[in-house]
């Protein structure tokens, strides 16, 4: 079954780092581009940013709000993706949700097929 | 990119067609995704490069559009299809969503 687990939410206080992981499984993690987006609760999504295979340089893109502050990786050997929030205020508190693109193919990026349930960060 | 959809909220009875739109601020040429979210639950992905059906997506649901107008459509509202809505657009970065169509019951 393809899945992905994020985990690593919690309360944090504002200024502080946190970072959250998302574990894939069922299918070739490594060949596919990785997502992140959150949703504060009520509101709508709104894109993070996300990471290229290897195959496709594993360069990263970030939206405006979190450039510089958050970084996504990820350890191809572990299938596990990650977001690295430093410097968090309140406005980054929300569901973080990563997802996985519909194909292997890193023209366009950002069509995501899979999702995680999300992990909840509290920053207060 | 800004992504304006409208309506921001509509009721319609089961059995409707039903129609929401998209409006980009630029040209996005015809990369746009159509995603429906249901309550507490992750967002699904429903057409993608504005009218291509995802697969297991039921046929019901219908995309159309280029450039900078675009369109979801519902033929035959079903009980299950009560959910909100968000278009995406992956012309450029940053990607960016619309603000979300809630359909509710009549």
């Amino acid at each position: 079954e393809v899945q992905l687990v994020e985990s690593g939410g919690g309360l944090v206080q504002p200024g502080r780092s946190l970072r959250l992981s998302c574990a894939a499984s069922g299918f070739n993690f490594g060949d596919y581009p990785m997502s992140w987006v959150r949703q504060v609760p009520g509101k709508g999504l709104e894109w993070v940013g996300f990471i290229r295979s290897k195959t496709h340089g594993g360069t990263t893109e970030y939206a405006a709000s979190v450039k510089g502050r958050f970084t996504i990786s990820r350890d191809d050997s572990k299938s596990i993706a990650y977001l690295q929030m430093n410097s968090l205020t309140t406005d980054d508190t929300a569901v973080y949700y990563c997802a996985r693109d519909r194909t292997i193919f890193g023209v366009i990026i950002g069509y995501m097929v899979v999702w995680g349930k999300g992990t909840t960060v509290i920053v207060s | 990119i800004q992504l304006t959809q409208s309506p921001s909220s509509l009721s319609a009875s089961v059995g409707d067609r039903v129609t929401i739109t998209c409006r980009a601020s630029q040209g996005i040429n015809s990369y746009l995704a159509w995603y429906q979210q249901k309550p507490g639950k992750a967002p699904q992905l429903l057409i993608y490069a504005a009218s291509t059906l995802q697969s297991g997506v039921p046929s019901r649901f219908s995309g159309s559009g280029s450039g900078t107008d675009f369109t979801l459509t519902i033929s035959s509202l079903q009980p299950e299809d009560f959910a909100t809505y968000y278009c995406q657009q992956l012309n450029s970065y940053p990607l960016t969503f619309g603000g979300g169509t809630k359909v509710e019951i009549k």
